[in-house]
């Protein structure tokens, strides 16, 4: 199947900093998402970006699907940004493999 | 975006016991659902596929007969923990989408299971 990485895996920020977090995969894909994980388990939709560049207020992701890989950043950092930052792939059949995870701690 | 939910939050079981936990889309509705597993401090792991009126698609690894899924309708998936040991203790996620959008995929809030 196809192979997720993310890089990297912890991360720990000052609030009001900024920050990129990496997810690269190993085939074509027809669905990237980026997911982040709340601290009772919850996964908030960020991004749905198979390709191409969103922006959704601090945060923003690129996807490069040429070259396998996408970007989530993370702008002015907030403690409220702090969890597990997960990518997900599908390459044809719906079925999301997911990455290790980033786990971002934003200190105050 | 689409919503999904899950019942219960959380569950806490003995031993030998089974466990039924309920996925359902509730302003769309969807021919397919997923099943996932998050062990603590793990990523999430598909275990199934749950499709409506058919069977239901394993992943390699999982036992069909110890996680039973039934999808009866188009809003509604559950999932049987049957016989449920201290090692089925985990957090299981469902999924899905609205087949009238994107292929973007939407999660229920999860199911903390316990088994004592």
């Amino acid at each position: 199947g196809i192979q997720v990485e993310q890089s990297p895996p912890d991360l720990i920020l000052q609030e009001g900093a900024n920050s990129t977090l990496r997810c690269n995969f190993s085939d074509s894909v027809n669905n990237l998402q980026w997911f982040h994980q709340n601290p009772w388990g919850q996964l908030i939709n960020l991004f749905y970006i198979p390709s191409g560049t969103k922006q959704n207020g601090r945060l923003s992701a690129t996807t490069v699907a040429t070259e396998r890989y996408s970007l989530l950043y993370i702008s002015s950092s907030q403690t409220t940004d702090s969890g597990v930052y997960f990518c997900a792939v599908d390459s044809n059949d719906y079925k999301l493999s997911f990455g290790a995870g980033t786990t971002v701690t934003v200190r105050a | 975006g689409a919503v999904v939910s899950q019942h219960p939050s959380w569950v806490i079981c003995k031993s030998g016991t089974s466990v039924k936990i309920e996925c359902r889309s509730l302003d769309f509705q969807a021919t397919t659902m997923f099943w996932y597993r998050q062990f603590p401090k793990q990523s999430l792991m598909l275990m199934a596929t749950s499709n409506e009126g058919s069977k239901a698609t394993y992943e390699q690894g999982v036992e069909k007969d110890k996680f039973l899924i039934n999808h009866a309708s188009l809003t509604l998936s559950t999932l049987t923990v049957t016989s449920a040991h201290p090692e089925d203790s985990s957090f299981y996620i469902c999924s899905a989408r609205d087949p009238s959008g994107t292929i973007e995929q939407y999660f229920g809030p999860g199911t903390r299971l316990t088994v004592t």
